[in-house]
């Protein structure tokens, strides 16, 4: 299995600051990486695909990057409504594995 | 706009079988390309893969779970199932299904997921 590793586990952050999360992959999984954000009692959402892509909808300060076996996802300014736990998830080779999460917290 | 909702017993007893359902509603399971997941996460714990399985039938499990899971799909339904044999008290968790679907470079992510279903295991 490929493992999926996060960094930082969690973070404390205020609104407008840049955020910056970090995801590495355990091997090569090219650009094979998801992004997603869950809120407390909630499914994920999706937020990036295939490493840069994002989602139809999703707010243009969310930005993902990276290839091979290391992923940033940035979010250029916090707002109140992205304080919640966000994951990166491969989907090169099965099965597919998702990082432990990065909590984003109030500052 | 396709929707996904889970169904299925919330308490299964040890030993038994949790048998869950996913019906999909405005969009044909038959969608090309698009595979059907299941996915678990355990009480304030991260996110587990446990599987998925095409509109043909042809299947995915992981292989932590495999000698324990089976999916089925029932395209004249629109839905899929999860059955999951033996279960114990690890297997308490939410239960989410999910449609992965391909992107560019056929990179598949899960982008329209159920609200979840939570399954307790106990006598």
């Amino acid at each position: 299995d490929i493992q999926m590793t996060q960094s930082p586990s969690s973070l404390s952050a205020s609104v407008g600051d840049r955020v910056t999360i970090t995801c590495r992959a355990s091997q090569s999984i090219s650009i094979y990486l998801n992004w997603y954000q869950q809120k407390p009692g909630k499914a994920p959402y999706l937020l990036i695909s295939a490493a840069t892509n994002l989602q139809s909808g999703v707010p243009s300060r969310f930005s993902g990057s990276g290839s091979g076996t290391d992923f940033t996802l940035t979010i250029s300014s916090l707002q109140p409504e992205d304080f919640a736990t966000y994951y990166c998830q491969q989907s090169f080779s099965i099965p597919w594995t998702f990082g432990p999460g990065t909590k984003v917290e109030i500052k | 706009q396709v929707q996904l909702q889970e169904s299925g017993p919330g308490l299964v007893k040890p030993s038994q079988t949790l048998s869950l359902t996913c019906t999909v509603s405005g969009g044909s399971i038959n969608s090309d390309g698009s595979y059907w997941s299941w996915i678990r996460q355990h009480p304030g714990k991260g996110l587990e893969w446990l599987g998925h399985i095409y509109y043909s039938g042809s299947t995915h499990y992981n292989p932590s779970l495999r000698s324990r899971v089976t999916m089925s799909v029932d395209t004249s339904k629109n839905q899929f199932s999860l059955k999951l044999n033996s279960v114990t008290a690890a297997d308490m968790a939410v239960y989410y299904c999910a449609r992965g679907r391909p992107f560019v470079y056929s990179s598949y992510g899960m982008d329209v997921w159920g609200q979840g279903t939570t399954v307790t295991v106990s006598s």
